[in-house]
């Protein structure tokens, strides 16, 4: 069966570069999670979609990171002038239901800002 | 001090011995979740937890919610079982909700 897919599994780009990351959640699966995971770090909650609520962004670290959900399925996480500190893996995940269920994670995006 | 900690940060085990990793949070929690990330970088979800006690083959977590501690251990450990054991604390509040994560704990299980 269809998991959670991302795509790219890699993005290298120049500081100052835009990018955009996908996430294809699994298929009837109403909350959609995007994480950070910095190299040597651990992982970091950024925006959570659920339903056609209003996304919890309170772990964006800045107004450069932004994220859409469109249709309630995919999923599109922007960077905006793209800074070396933003190198990470990007991970995304879904689940049946809200917070409190079991996620289901992507294979994650592996950005490195040049 | 971290909201979520976890200890031990590495352990070695021989296979077939029991171990056991902790996680203490000190906010107030909905769920405490328990992942897996393996060597090549995937994540699995094991537990998520309100109280009480899970098992599901032969890992078993619990959680004590007056002394905010959980705990992941694993029976028999194999070698197929290493890997980072991650706990994250899930607040549900209405101004806005957070998931914070433990720094991990890497197991090393050697044949």
């Amino acid at each position: 069966g269809a998991g959670v897919s991302q795509s790219p599994s890699n993005k290298v780009t120049e500081k100052g570069k835009d990018v955009e990351l996908r996430c294809d959640p699994i298929s009837g699966h109403t909350a959609l999670y995007w994480y950070r995971q910095s190299l040597g770090q651990g992982l970091e909650f950024l925006i959570y979609f659920q339903g056609n609520s209003a996304p919890d962004k309170s772990g964006l670290p800045s107004d450069r990171f932004s994220a859409e959900r469109t249709g309630g399925s995919v999923s599109t996480l922007t960077i905006q002038r793209t800074q070396q500190e933003d190198s990470a893996v990007y991970l995304c995940a879904s689940s049946y239901r809200g917070l409190g269920n079991e996620q289901f994670f992507g294979p994650g995006t592996r950005l490195t800002v040049l | 001090k971290n909201e979520v900690e976890q200890s031990p940060q590495n352990l070695t085990a021989q296979e077939g011995e029991f171990i056991t990793i902790n996680c203490s949070y000190s906010v107030g929690i909905s769920a405490l979740h328990w992942l897996q990330q393996h060597p090549g970088g995937g994540i699995v979800s094991l537990f998520m937890l309100s109280s009480g006690k899970k098992k599901h083959g032969r890992l078993i977590a619990t959680i004590n919610i007056q002394e905010k501690h959980s705990s992941l251990h694993i029976t028999a450990s194999h070698p197929r079982d290493s890997a980072v054991y991650i706990c994250a604390a899930l607040q549900i509040k209405a101004a806005g909700n957070k998931l914070t994560f433990g720094g991990g704990t890497r197991v090393l299980v050697k044949p």
